[in-house]
């Protein structure tokens, strides 16, 4: 079946960088963007950025520019998501997601990796 | 960027109730909208795509209306298994509401 499988949960400290891995199944990993969502504690889900695995192409959050690099190894069908200069407001737990079967919208989801920073 | 407003942003509502979630648009985006359920420990269910199309294997109380800057999610006839968060998501540049957290009395 069509699955996104995410690495395991993260302990970093404060100004450390973590890399987060989505490996894709049960489709083609190429033209169907890959897109990173957090949820903070206590907070919403927020949409980080974009990556398509073809091309490598990439698109951020504002938010997260120059802190955040999505990149993917095709080889392996596995995307990932580097978050740098780690500070306590980035304890969140990390999704991957895509739109395999409907575009745009993300019906296809990791099952999430928590990423504690203390 | 375009920021999504949900309303309200906590609902409390009997088995069988209907109910309806708004969500608002700073921009017109179309019908590129979608709705999921996020539960606790879970990844985000996609229910709705395209405004109002039904993903695969959702029951049909769930319905989406609206396009442009407004839009609604209605459950017609509230079940216990509802219980959860509720987010809008616009994917013509990709942000989500801030949620509608529905509680079962």
């Amino acid at each position: 079946q069509v699955q996104l499988v995410q690495s395991g949960a993260e302990v970093k400290k404060p100004g450390a960088s973590v890399k987060v891995s989505c490996k894709a199944s049960g489709y083609t990993f190429g033209s169907d963007d890959i897109h990173w969502v957090r949820q903070a504690t206590g907070q919403g889900l927020e949409w980080m950025g974009r990556m398509t695995p073809n091309s490598g192409n990439t698109g951020y959050a504002q938010k997260f520019q120059g802190r955040v690099s999505m990149t993917r190894d095709t080889s392996t069908s596995t995307a990932y998501m580097e978050l740098s200069s780690l500070r306590s407001e980035d304890t969140a737990v990390y999704y991957c997601a895509s739109g395999v079967t409907v575009f745009g919208a993300f019906d296809v989801w990791g099952q999430g990796t928590t990423v504690a920073v203390s | 960027d375009i920021q999504m407003t949900q309303s309200p942003s906590s609902l409390s509502a009997s088995v069988g109730d209907r109910v309806t979630f708004t969500c608002r648009a700073s921009q017109t985006i179309g019908r590129r909208l979608a709705w999921y359920q996020h539960k606790p420990g879970k990844p985000p269910k996609l229910l709705i795509f395209k405004a109002s199309s039904l993903e695969t294997g959702v029951p049909s109380r769930f319905s989406g209306s609206g396009s442009e800057t407004e839009f609604t999610l209605t459950i017609s006839s509230l079940q216990s298994d509802d219980s959860a968060t509720y987010y809008c998501h616009q994917y013509v540049s990709y942000s989500f509401g801030q949620g509608t957290k529905l509680e079962i009395k």
